[in-house]
């Protein structure tokens, strides 16, 4: 079946430092999946941050980016520079266009420091 | 903004006892769906629903039963707790053709201890 890979549990970065969440995905579909970043902040449910539906494309969504690599079937989620206020917990997901299901990644707590 | 709220925010449970879970939306969503979620694992659906009285199996749906009387509410029931139910859950909905293509609105979330 389909997997998504977050190999980091927690991030730790410092206040206007650059970020990297790393994330792979496999999948026994012959169509490529739709791929999504969902941020949960502190007390709040999960939202969209971003999603690429179109291999070799980028999204971003307040500051943040990640470009679908179909050839090393990586979704990264990158910040040039990060503010307290992104402290939360990111998501990466993988959706099936054919189908109606979304599989989570593990999840990756972000910390920054000031 | 589409909301999803979810009650209660938290429950503590006994083995064997009966829980049940709730979630309203006021999206006009087709799609409902509820997921767990375990410290170290991504969430796993465990029903969802793409019309009313009607529901479907997800990937984990062992000790669950789902209910959908109207669009707007899904229920999740746990007729005998157990230990291994201990988890947050979440509900979701979407449009379309479901989350695998749309958007997913999520609820706060369910903090679940069974004791």
């Amino acid at each position: 079946g389909d997997s998504v890979t977050q190999t980091e549990g927690q991030v730790t970065v410092s206040e206007s430092k650059s970020l990297i969440i790393n994330c792979t995905y496999s999948t026994t579909s012959i169509a490529y999946p739709n791929l999504f970043w969902y941020v949960r902040y502190p007390g709040e449910g999960l939202q969209l941050l971003l999603k690429v539906i179109t291999a070799g494309q980028k999204g971003s969504s307040r500051g943040f980016e990640a470009t679908y690599n179909k050839e090393t079937t990586s979704f990264h989620l990158q910040k040039a520079s990060v503010q307290e206020s992104d402290s939360a917990v990111y998501y990466c997901a993988l959706g099936d266009p054919g189908g109606y299901k979304v599989v989570f990644g593990s999840g990756t707590r972000l910390l920054v420091s000031p | 903004e589409a909301a999803v709220t979810q009650s209660p925010r938290s429950k503590v449970a006994v083995t064997g006892g009966k829980v049940t879970l709730s979630c309203h939306q006021t999206n006009n969503h087709d799609y409902m769906y509820w997921y767990r979620q375990d410290t170290g694992h991504g969430l796993r659906l465990i029903h969802y629903s793409y019309v009313a009285d009607s529901t479907e199996k997800g990937d984990i749906p062992d000790g669950y039963k789902a209910s959908r009387p109207s669009q707007e509410n899904f229920s999740l029931i746990l007729e005998l707790a157990s230990l291994s139910q201990t988890a947050v859950y979440f509900c979701a909905s979407s449009d379309g053709t479901g989350g695998a293509n749309e958007r997913l609105f999520f609820g706060h979330g369910t903090k679940l201890s069974v004791l």
